[in-house]
């Protein structure tokens, strides 16, 4: 059982390349999040999906796209990377329903130079 | 707008003495959930504990518990005996029934000293 699993850990981009972060989970959960860190922002919802084949914005969708073909994976792609897209980025997942805890995975450090 | 505040940026603590996170948020649900996780530098991100606002009794976790004042909409943590262990950043948060999102803080980094 692996939880929450995300590719690749770190990544270096130069400026308009593009790229995709996968995002798996072995707990079949129906629910599935993108988030950012940035230093003292806090944790910021870039898309979600609650359920395979949808998607929904966040606080920060602009310049990101997701896709959820399959309910164990999620995918977030940058299509023309950006420097203010340098961060830290999370996976999580979690069951339907508001009292259940997101599961984080170990994160993706990227850096758009 | 659903918000949480941690105000707090950093703090410090003696090894084995107690220190108390804030946090308030703002929502107009009456049904949700709160949550603290912690950030230790690994970077991945623990669940420590979890309030539901319907009940009363603050929740325990071991050393970690809960002042949950639902009229005052805050909701602390007190880490009791802090360990070298629990140096890390901690996130409040709240996730209400009528969406499936989290609602993140802006994180404190807790020290705890030797």
């Amino acid at each position: 059982n692996a939880g929450v699993t995300q590719t690749p850990k770190f990544r270096v981009l130069k400026t308009g390349q593009s790229m995709t972060l996968l995002c798996a989970q072995d707990m079949n959960h129906e629910y599935m999040y993108w988030y950012r860190q940035d230093p003292g922002m806090g944790l910021r919802l870039i898309h979600y999906s609650v359920g395979e084949g949808t998607t929904a914005k966040g606080e920060v969708p602009d310049g990101y796209n997701v896709s959820r073909l399959k309910k164990q994976n999620f995918l977030l792609g940058l299509e023309s990377a950006a420097p203010s897209q340098t961060s830290v980025y999370f996976c999580a997942s979690s069951y339907y329903g508001f009292l259940y805890e997101q599961y984080f995975g170990p994160g993706t450090r990227l850096t758009v130079t | 707008a659903q918000t949480v505040t941690q105000s707090q940026p950093e703090m410090s603590v003696q090894e084995a003495e107690t220190v108390t996170l804030s946090c308030t948020y703002d929502t107009s649900e009456n049904n949700y959930y709160l949550f603290w996780y912690k950030q230790p530098p690994s970077r991945q991100m623990i669940l420590v504990i979890r309030q539901e606002a319907y009940k009363q009794q603050n929740a325990t976790e071991n050393r970690f518990s809960v002042n949950f004042q639902k009229a005052a909409k805050s909701f602390s943590l007190k880490i009791s005996d802090s360990q070298l262990g629990d140096t890390a950043m901690y996130f409040c948060a709240f996730r209400t029934g009528a969406n499936s999102k989290l609602t993140f803080g802006k994180g404190i980094t807790l020290s705890v000293r030797p």
